[in-house]
This record gives C-alpha cells, structure tokens and sequence, in this order.
C-alpha cells in the first residue's frame, strides 16, 4: 500500500514571500502520478499541480512549481509570489497509474496561511 | 452545471438512521469517487465507479456503507444505522478518464455528516 507524508501541519508566508510545503510518499510502484490539491476554507478541493513519474522535468504551474525527487521519493511544492488567496489546506496525492483503481491516497495536509 | 455538485450539504442524522448522500458529477466524466474526509485528516478513499460499474470498494469501512451509480451519472452514498464514527465530510470526485490528462479529479463540495 502506497503511504504520503506531509511533515509540516501548518506553515506560514508573509504575503509576496516564497514558501515550500514537503511532501513524501513511498511505493514500490514505478508508474504513478502526483499531485498537489489546495482545499480552501469552503472546502472545494481544486488541483494545483500534476506530475508524471516517468518525466524528469520538474512540473510548473504559474506561481506554482514541484521538486520532484524520484530516487528520494520526495515531491515539494514550492509557491512563489505568495498571495492572500493562497491560504488554504495543501494536500499531497498518490496515484498508483498501473492498478485498476485510479483512486487518490493524500497525506494529511499542510495549513498554510498568508500574512499581509 | 459547471462543475460536480452534492446534495445535501449539511446533514445531521441520530445514531441508528439511514442517510443517503448524492453526488452528481461532470457530464461526460466516466470515472467517480467517493472519498471520506475526517476533521483535521486527508480524504480516505471508499469506492470507485467506472461508468455503472463499481470497480473497486475497498475502503468502504464496513457493510452498513453502500455506493450505487445505477445509469453511469447520478450516484448515492448510503450508510445505514449511522454511528457516530461515521461523522466526516463526504467527498465525490470525477474524472473524464484514467490516464494521462484525463486523470484529474474534480471534487464537488462536501456532504458534512454529524452523527449525534
């Protein structure tokens, strides 16, 4: 069974700042997907960033970018220019593309709040 | 509409009631999943649905926990003789696929449950 490892509950930026939130998983699948979800305070999970295991190349979203670390199975995200919008639960996702499911397995999630 | 939507957004059932929980997803959107969202916690996962089919219910946390998607659109989560375990926030997804680009899930609002 696939496991996500968010390290840090909460986290904090001073708006316009640059902030990273960690994210490990670990597997023993080679194919997969990983994602980034933001869940506001109302609640409606949107995704923030998508990557494919097979592509080396760091995916980049905007303000939004990942380091993905396939050998240390690690995947942060890195939110540059931060903005008050950007408050919100950060969730970390694994999809496992091979198996029959398609299901998202998430960490626990980092808060992250935005000073002005 | 826009984006998945669910019905109802708030209920609160006494313990021992049967509730029924609706998701309508993305027209088009083959794929649908229902995850369960404790206070504090990630999305588990409970079951997956392939058109009509259901493909996988793994994570439904016992037999009191039922899914139906009888026409491939509309589906209802229904939990019978509701504990007070069971409070949490339901989540449904849906994805137009699988794989690749298809694989995104769209997450509809949330149903809160509060079992008293």
């Amino acid at each position: 069974a696939q496991t996500v490892t968010q390290s840090q509950p909460e986290m904090s930026v001073q708006e316009a700042e640059t902030v990273t939130l960690s994210c490990t998983y670990d597997t023993s699948e080679s194919n997969y997907y990983l994602f980034w979800y933001k869940q506001p305070p109302s609640r409606q999970m949107i995704l923030v960033i998508r990557q494919e295991a097979y592509k080396q190349q760091n995916a980049t979203e905007n303000r939004f970018s990942v380091n993905f670390q396939k050998a240390a199975k690690s995947f942060s995200l890195k939110i540059s220019d931060s903005q008050l919008g950007d408050t919100a639960m950060y969730f970390c996702a694994f999809m496992d593309s091979g198996a029959g499911s398609y299901q998202l397995t998430f960490g626990k999630g980092t808060k992250l709040s935005v000073i002005p | 509409g826009a984006g998945v939507s669910q019905s109802p957004r708030y209920k609160v059932a006494k313990r021992g009631q049967d509730v029924a929980l609706r998701c309508d997803p993305i027209s088009g959107h083959v794929s649908l999943f229902w995850y369960q969202q404790a206070l504090g916690q990630g999305p588990e996962f409970l079951t997956y649905f392939q058109n009509e089919a259901q493909l996988d219910k793994s994570g439904l946390p016992s037999d009191r926990f039922f899914a139906e998607r009888p026409e491939g659109s509309v589906s209802t989560l229904k939990i019978q003789r509701t504990q007070q375990e069971d409070s949490a926030v339901y989540l449904c997804a849906s994805s137009l696929g699988r794989t690749g680009d298809n694989n995104e899930q769209f997450f509809g609002p949330g149903t809160r449950l509060t079992v008293l």
